[in-house]
């Protein structure tokens, strides 16, 4: 198994408190990804990274912010969180570019926000 | 981008085999359809990827049609363990770092 970690794995906050996740591989992977998961919408890319402090939005980013100051490490954090999101968080990482590639998922991280 | 169609679920018995479709009509020629699935619980995981020839590996068969306007994962035996919801996914040429477009996948339910 690809040596993924995600923390916390479970984790309830109040609307309006700062969140961070914590996405840590031991791969030496170049690109890190995190996803939300939904009912009704699958995984959708929130933001990803394709280095050490290089990172861009994906197609959900509003209300989230990252940072990867290490190639280790691929941090999300929710400034002010809300109940929209409250959602399950899966981490990804790849290690090259190209089609023929495969990702690694973490285990996700269930956040609730009430 | 091209999207594919798969059947919101599906049922096997176990120990039989399994054909999952997916449809993707509008898939270019450098498009590869990759294959996840998702067991409950935990992330996705990579089952199979192909181009234009039949694939075979350690888990699972990929059939693509000629036209390679649809395709169809093939799980020999299916086990109890096989249950998981199955995504059949486009990677589309130049899109650099950007990761998989997820659809709402197969979900499999495997009878005893």
């Amino acid at each position: 198994d690809a040596g993924i970690t995600q923390s916390p794995r479970h984790k309830v906050t109040e609307t309006g408190t700062p969140v961070t996740l914590r996405c840590h591989q031991t791969e030496n992977h170049r690109y890190m990804y995190w996803y939300r998961q939904d009912p009704g919408h699958g995984l959708r890319l929130i933001h990803y990274s394709y280095g050490v402090k290089d990172t861009d939005k994906g197609e959900v980013s509003d209300g989230y912010s990252v940072s990867r100051s290490k190639t280790e490490d691929f941090l999300l954090t929710l400034e002010s969180a809300t109940s929209s999101q409250t959602s399950v968080y899966f981490c990804a990482i790849r290690d090259r570019v190209g089609v023929n590639t495969e990702a690694f998922f973490g285990q996700g991280t269930r956040l609730t926000v009430v | 981008d091209a999207k594919t169609t798969q059947p919101n679920s599906m049922e096997s018995n176990e120990e039989e085999p399994v054909h999952l479709p997916c449809n993707h009509s509008t898939i270019s020629g450098t498009d590869y359809i990759h294959w996840y699935r998702q067991l409950p619980s935990q992330g996705p995981e990579y089952v199979i990827h192909g181009l234009t020839s039949n694939v075979n590996n350690r888990m699972a068969s990929l059939a693509i049609a000629e036209d390679r306007k649809s395709s169809t994962l093939i799980l020999h035996r299916a086990t109890l363990r096989d249950a998981a919801v199955y995504y059949c996914i486009l990677r589309i040429m130049g899109d650099s770092a950007r990761q998989l477009t997820f659809g709402s996948g197969t979900q499999l339910t495997v009878l005893p």
